[in-house]
């Protein structure tokens, strides 16, 4: 099974500056099929980047996705209020598919 | 506008069963693979089962494995999650989210429904 590490655990910011989450794999992600997500609270996750860099639909551009093999990042440029939330990275290359355990973006 | 909405949540006794669904409108069910992915209360998101566009194939997280069998009925546009042997580390929300056939990750969830499972 890939074990899926994101960092930091919470990290805080201030509306407009720059977000960079990061995520490590245990092992090579097949293709690069890493996704990430948005989860606000009590809502469903809202799916943002899929193969490592590419932006889902209706996604603004400041969300952008890169890394390739093993490591993974997911960068906000200049925060929004909406974007405090937590955002989740999955592998979908290997069965099992797993998440990390995700990284608390919070107000500073 | 694609949708998916999952019921069939409840309160259950360890070591009893439950059958989750999932009803999806707006798209053509029968072209996407399906993931139920759930999150423990205050916990992070869980992936739990996956199936193919025909039902052929399946996989399920080590946790569940054994326990959770996972169905789908493309002419009701409908997926099934049977759930037995119930513990109290399977509460939760689940998710049905669907996948399109090019792997582009989870790109329409439902709003989830509730299982708690406690004595």
């Amino acid at each position: 099974e890939i074990v899926l590490t994101q960092s930091p655990g919470t990290q805080s910011l201030s509306p407009g500056e720059r977000a960079t989450l990061s995520c490590r794999a245990s092992q090579t992600i097949l293709n690069n099929y890493l996704a990430w997500y948005q989860q606000r609270p009590g809502r469903a996750p809202r799916l943002l980047i899929y193969g490592a860099s590419t932006r889902a639909t209706d996604v603004p551009v400041r969300f952008s996705g890169s890394g390739s093999a093993t490591d993974f990042t997911l960068t906000i440029t200049k925060l929004e209020p909406e974007d405090f939330a937590v955002y989740y990275c999955q592998q979908y290359g290997t069965a099992p598919y797993s998440f990390g355990q995700g990284t608390r973006l919070e107000i500073k | 506008q694609a949708q998916l909405v999952e019921s069939g949540g409840g309160s259950v006794k360890p070591g009893g069963s439950l059958r989750l669904s999932c009803e999806a409108s707006g798209f053509t069910f029968s072209d996407f693979f399906i993931s139920w992915v759930r999150q423990a209360p205050g916990k992070g998101l869980e992936w739990v089962s996956y199936i193919s566009k025909t039902g052929s194939v399946t996989f399920y997280a080590d946790s569940v494995k054994g326990r959770f069998s996972v169905s789908r009925d493309n002419v009701k546009n409908s997926l099934y999650l049977e759930m037995t042997n119930l513990r109290a580390d399977d509460s939760g929300v689940y998710y049905c989210a669907r996948e399109p056939t090019f792997p582009a990750g989870l790109d329409v969830w439902g709003r989830g429904t509730t299982v708690t499972v406690s004595s």
